[in-house]
C-alpha cells in the first residue's frame, strides 16, 4: 500500500521569505511524486513531479521540490514567497509496479503568505 | 488547448431530479477520470476511464453513471443523489493512465443536493 504524509494542516511564511511544505511518503517500488495547488473556487494545478533522475525538481511558478529516498521526502520549496502562492498544496504518489496507478493524495496543507 | 473544461460550473439538484455533468479536453489524452472533492480535502477518485473504456470504478454509489462518448468528452449522470453528495466534482486528463503522467483537472461542477 502507499500512503502519503503532509505534516502540516497550515504553513504561515512572511512574503518574500522562502517557504517549505512538508511531504512523506510511503510505497512499495518506485515513487512517482507530484505536487498539486488549489486555489480558492478552481480544480488542481500541476506544479511539478518527480519520476527519475536529479533530486531537485523546478516546476511553475518558480515552485521547486527535493527528493531525498533515504528519508522519503518531497518537500517543496520556493526561494521568496508571494502573496499569490497563498493556497491549498497537495502532494500526490503513485507507485510503479504496484499493480494499479491510482495516485494517493496528502491531506493537503494550506500556505498563507503575509504580506 | 491545453484545458479541461467542466460544465456547469454550479449545479442544484433536488433528490429525485437528474442532472448530468459534462467535461471536454482537446489535448489528445486517453485517460479521464472523475474526482470528488470535499471542502479542504483531496480529491477522491471515483471513476477511470483509458481509451474510452471503464478502467476502474472505486466503488461508487449506482446513482453516479460515468459515460465516456469519445475520447475528448466524460459525462457523469446523477439521479437520486444524497445531501452527502454535495461536494465540487473534478474532472481530470492524462495522457495515459501511467504512473509517470500528471493530471490536469478541470474547475469542478459544485454540486448542492437539496
Amino acid at each position: 500500500a502507499q500512503s502519503v504524509a503532509q505534516p502540516e494542516d497550515q504553513v504561515n511564511v512572511a512574503e518574500g521569505n522562502p517557504l517549505t511544505v512538508k511531504c512523506t511518503y510511503s510505497v512499495s517500488g518506485n515513487p512517482y511524486l507530484f505536487w498539486y495547488v488549489q486555489y480558492p473556487n478552481r480544480g488542481l494545478q500541476f506544479l511539478l513531479k518527480y519520476i527519475t533522475g536529479d533530486n531537485l525538481v523546478k516546476g511553475s511558478y518558480g515552485f521547486e521540490a527535493e527528493f531525498n529516498k533515504s528519508q522519503t521526502s518531497f518537500h517543496l520549496k520556493k526561494p521568496s514567497a508571494l502573496v499569490s502562492d497563498s493556497a491549498l498544496y497537495f502532494c500526490a504518489v503513485r507507485a510503479f509496479g504496484g499493480g494499479s496507478y491510482i495516485p494517493t493524495f496528502g491531506r493537503g496543507t494550506s500556505l498563507i503568505v503575509h504580506p | 488547448d491545453t484545458e479541461v473544461t467542466q460544465t456547469p460550473k454550479h449545479l442544484v439538484m433536488g433528490m429525485t431530479n437528474k442532472k448530468s455533468l459534462k467535461c471536454e479536453q482537446h489535448m489528445g489524452h486517453r485517460a479521464m477520470y472523475w474526482y470528488k472533492q470535499k471542502a479542504k480535502k483531496p480529491p477522491e477518485l471515483m471513476f477511470v476511464y483509458s481509451y474510452e473504456k471503464l478502467s476502474i470504478n472505486e466503488s461508487v454509489p449506482s446513482r453516479f453513471s460515468p459515460e465516456c462518448p469519445n475520447s475528448s468528452l466524460l459525462n457523469l449522470h446523477l439521479h437520486a443523489l444524497q445531501p452527502e453528495d454535495s461536494a465540487l466534482y473534478l474532472c481530470a486528463s492524462s495522457p495515459l493512465d501511467r504512473a509517470d503522467y500528471g493530471y490536469t483537472f478541470g474547475s469542478g461542477t459544485r454540486l448542492t443536493v437539496v
